[in-house]
C-alpha cells in the first residue's frame, strides 16, 4: 500500500464548477498534512495546509479526517487557472527532519 | 514566504559527464535541505536528505556514490550527478524546511542526459 494515494484522475470540469480532491495516508502518526499545487514542468508550490478543524482560504477547503485518515480539498468556483495537479502530502513521523510524502498528484483540468 | 533557488535550470550533458545542481537558500538560513527526482507523470520522489555540516542521508535504493551531496553552509547544497547516464535524466527539485514541516521549493533542474 502507498504511504499516501490519490486518484490521479484527470478530472475535467467546467469553469465555475466545484470539484472534491481526495485523499488516504497509512501512516496514523502523521501530524502535519498539505496540499500542494505543481504546474506542468514546475516546482510544487504550497496552495495550504490541513488542519484538524478544517480550514478555508478563499475558494479552496481542506478537511482532514484523523480516525480515517483521509484529507480533502474542496475547490469552488473553479478557474481555468486552476488548472494543475494537486498533491497530498503528509509528513513522515519516523523523521525527525521534516521529511515528507508526496501522493501521485490529482490533475485537474477546467474547461471554458 | 521564502525563496530558494537552484542553478542550473536545464542541463544537458553527454553520458558519463558529471553535472552539479546547486541549490540556495536566499532570505533564510537552510539547516536541512531536501532533494528530490520526479519522472514524467510520477509524484516527487525524496533522493535524499542533506544536513549542513554533517554526511546526507539517503534514501533506500538512491547510490550515495553516484548522487554526491554537499551542504557546507546554511544556504547552499549540491548535488552532483556523477557519470550520469540517460536513465539519470528527469526533474530535480530541492527544497528547504522552515516550521511546522512546510517545505519551500526551488524551481527545479531539468537534466537530459544523452
Amino acid at each position: 500500500r502507498k504511504e499516501v494515494e490519490q486518484d490521479p484522475g484527470p478530472f475535467n470540469v467546467p469553469e465555475g464548477a466545484t470539484v472534491a480532491f481526495n485523499c488516504t495516508y497509512s501512516n496514523s502518526a502523521s501530524q502535519s498534512f498539505f496540499w500542494y499545487r505543481q504546474d506542468c514542468r514546475k516546482e510544487p508550490k504550497l496552495l495550504m495546509s490541513v488542519y484538524s478543524s478544517g480550514n478555508e482560504d478563499g475558494r479552496f477547503t481542506a478537511q482532514l479526517n484523523r480516525a480515517s485518515q483521509y484529507i480533502s480539498l474542496l475547490i469552488r468556483d473553479s478557474k481555468l487557472s486552476d488548472s494543475a495537479t494537486y498533491l497530498c502530502v503528509v509528513n513522515s513521523p519516523s523523521s525527525n527532519t521534516g521529511k515528507l510524502i508526496f501522493g501521485q498528484g490529482t490533475t485537474l483540468q477546467v474547461k471554458p | 514566504g521564502a525563496v530558494v533557488s537552484q542553478h542550473p535550470s536545464r542541463v544537458i550533458c553527454k553520458s558519463g559527464t558529471s553535472v552539479k545542481i546547486e541549490c540556495r537558500s536566499l532570505d533564510f538560513q537552510a539547516t536541512t535541505m531536501f532533494w528530490y527526482r520526479q519522472f514524467p507523470k510520477q509524484s516527487l520522489m525524496l533522493m535524499a536528505t542533506s544536513n549542513e555540516g554533517s554526511k546526507a542521508t539517503y534514501e533506500q535504493g538512491v547510490e550515495k556514490d553516484k548522487f554526491l551531496i554537499n551542504h557546507a553552509s546554511l544556504t547552499l547544497s549540491t548535488l552532483t550527478v556523477t557519470s550520469a547516464h540517460p536513465e539519470d535524466s528527469s526533474f530535480y527539485i530541492c527544497s528547504a524546511s522552515l516550521v511546522d514541516n512546510e517545505q519551500f521549493f526551488g524551481p527545479g533542474t531539468r537534466l537530459t542526459v544523452l
